[in-house]
């Protein structure tokens, strides 16, 4: 069964570096997603990509964010300059499209920012 | 803002003892509902939604409930085994927007013991 994969499975970081979260969701889905989760809270939506381009992002999206398919395989979050609470679980999903709401989860990145 | 409450935030049941989680949603145009369960080190696997249209859907030992006047949709666990211990987190979503972001409510453990 097709799956959503993540790389690294985890990433240590200095503060103030830049990261890149990489996520393969499942071929020939349309839509994207990334979400994260702070230890011991809920998980919560960043941005949704669709077409080439962000269909909606949330508060927490900010300009130090950014996401990209630059291949048509991948689908990449970049937090440009990382700050201690952005130390989380990074979620990365895909949808089908189609009339269909399920959303297929990866297996996450955990990003530990020092 | 959209927001979901869950509760309870922990269940202990017993080995073969059903289990219910309950959640509440505040964006009355919400009309999608999956339940996810995340085990330890995992993302989020979905096991069973539900849409505004339907008010109950079985699935073997799962089932979930909906309430569209009172806003509240409940996960049923009947028969509990251990490997049902995990994380389980209700959504809501628009779905008349297409690839719209899930928002999840803050997640309840289960422990089933044997």
């Amino acid at each position: 069964e097709p799956e959503v994969t993540q790389t690294p499975s985890h990433q240590v970081t200095q503060m103030g570096q830049e990261v890149i979260l990489r996520c393969v969701p499942i071929s020939n889905h349309l839509y994207f997603y990334w979400y994260r989760q702070i230890l011991g809270q809920k998980v919560e939506f960043l941005v949704s990509f669709y077409n080439n381009e962000i269909s909606e992002k949330s508060e927490i999206f900010d300009d130090q964010f950014s996401v990209e398919r630059p291949d048509g395989s991948n689908f990449t979050l970049k937090i440009r300059s990382t700050k201690l609470e952005d130390s989380a679980m990074y979620f990365c999903a895909s949808n089908p499209g189609s009339g269909t709401d399920t959303q297929y989860f990866g297996p996450g990145t955990r990003l530990t920012v020092l | 803002g959209e927001n979901v409450e869950q509760h309870p935030s922990t269940l202990s049941v017993q080995e073969g003892d059903s289990a219910v989680i309950k959640c509440t949603y505040s964006d009355s145009a919400s009309n999608y509902f999956p339940w996810y369960k995340q085990e330890l080190g995992k993302g989020p696997q979905l096991i069973i939604d539900i849409r505004s249209n339907v008010g109950e859907k079985k699935d073997q030992r799962i089932a979930v409930t909906l309430n569209k006047t009172a806003k509240h949709f409940s996960l049923h666990i009947t028969e509990t085994q251990p490997e049902d211990s995990a994380v389980y987190f209700c959504a809501a979503s628009r779905s008349d927007i297409y690839g719209n972001k899930l928002v999840f409510g803050a997640g309840t453990i289960l422990r089933v013991k044997s």
